[in-house]
C-alpha cells in the first residue's frame, strides 16, 4: 500500500533562508506527487506537482521540489523564505496506475517563519 | 470565475443530528471527492465519484453518506452514526480520476 511520510511535523525558518520540507513516500511504481499549501481555514493550494518529466519540478510562489526514486523522496525547497510562507504544507501521491485519483496524504508541515 | 464552492463555512451539529454539506463545481470536472482534516493526521477521503449517479467508499466512510445526481453537485451527509464529526471538511474535483484535484475552501463542522 502506498504511503507518504513528512518529516518534521514543524519546521521554523527565519526569514531569508533556506526551506527544506521533506517528504518520502512508498510505491510499487513511480507515482504522481504533488505538494499543496493550506493557510489558516481555507483549502488547499497546488504548489507543484510531479508526473513523469522532469525531475526537478518548479511551481509557484518560488517553491520547486526535486523527485529521487533511488531515495524515494520529493523534498520542497525555496531559497528564501518570505512571512508570506508561514502555513501548512502537504505532500501527497497517487498511483500512476490507477485512474481513481485517490490522494494520499501525509500528515502534513507547519513552516513558521520568523522575521 | 471558475471554481469550486462549499457551504456553509461553519456548521453546527446536534447530537443525533443529520447534516448535509454543499460541494459546488463549475470547472466541468467528472471526478469529485471528499475529504476529512483532522489536526495532525493530514487528510483522509471519505467518498470519491467519477461519474454521475456512481460512488465509492473511501478510506473512512463509516458514518456519511453522499449522492451525485449532477457532475456539478456532490454533497456529502454526515449521519448520527458518525460518533466523532468534529473536523474540516474539503471537497475537490479533478478533470477525470487521477489528475490534479482542486480543492474548494472548506466547511468547519462542530458539535453543540
Amino acid at each position: 500500500a502506498q504511503s507518504v511520510t513528512q518529516l518534521g511535523s514543524h519546521v521554523s525558518v527565519s526569514e531569508g533562508a533556506l526551506v527544506l520540507l521533506r517528504c518520502n513516500y512508498s510505491s510499487s511504481v513511480p507515482p504522481y506527487l504533488f505538494w499543496y499549501v493550506q493557510y489558516p481555514n481555507q483549502g488547499l493550494q497546488l504548489l507543484l506537482k510531479y508526473t513523469s518529466a522532469a525531475t526537478l519540478v518548479k511551481g509557484i510562489n518560488g517553491f520547486e521540489a526535486e523527485f529521487k526514486k533511488s531515495e524515494t523522496s520529493f523534498h520542497l525547497t525555496k531559497p528564501s523564505a518570505h512571512m508570506s510562507d508561514a502555513a501548512e504544507y502537504f505532500c501527497a501521491v497517487s498511483e500512476r496506475s490507477s485512474n481513481t485519483g485517490k490522494l494520499i496524504f501525509g500528515q502534513g508541515t507547519t513552516l513558521q517563519v520568523k522575521p | 470565475d471558475g471554481g469550486i464552492t462549499q457551504s456553509p463555512k461553519y456548521l453546527f451539529r446536534k447530537e443525533g443530528q443529520n447534516v448535509t454539506l454543499s460541494c459546488e463545481q463549475n470547472l466541468n470536472h467528472d471526478a469529485m471527492y471528499w475529504y476529512r482534516q483532522d489536526p495532525g493526521q493530514g487528510l483522509r477521503l471519505i467518498y470519491y465519484s467519477q461519474i454521475v449517479n456512481d460512488f465509492q467508499k473511501g478510506d473512512i466512510a463509516e458514518g456519511y453518506s453522499v449522492s451525485r445526481e449532477k457532475k456539478e453537485s456532490f454533497p456529502l451527509t454526515v449521519t448520527s452514526a458518525q460518533k466523532n464529526p468534529t473536523a474540516f471538511y474539503l471537497c475537490a474535483s479533478s478533470i477525470m480520476g487521477g489528475e490534479t484535484q482542486y480543492f474548494g475552501p472548506g466547511t468547519r463542522l462542530l458539535v453543540l
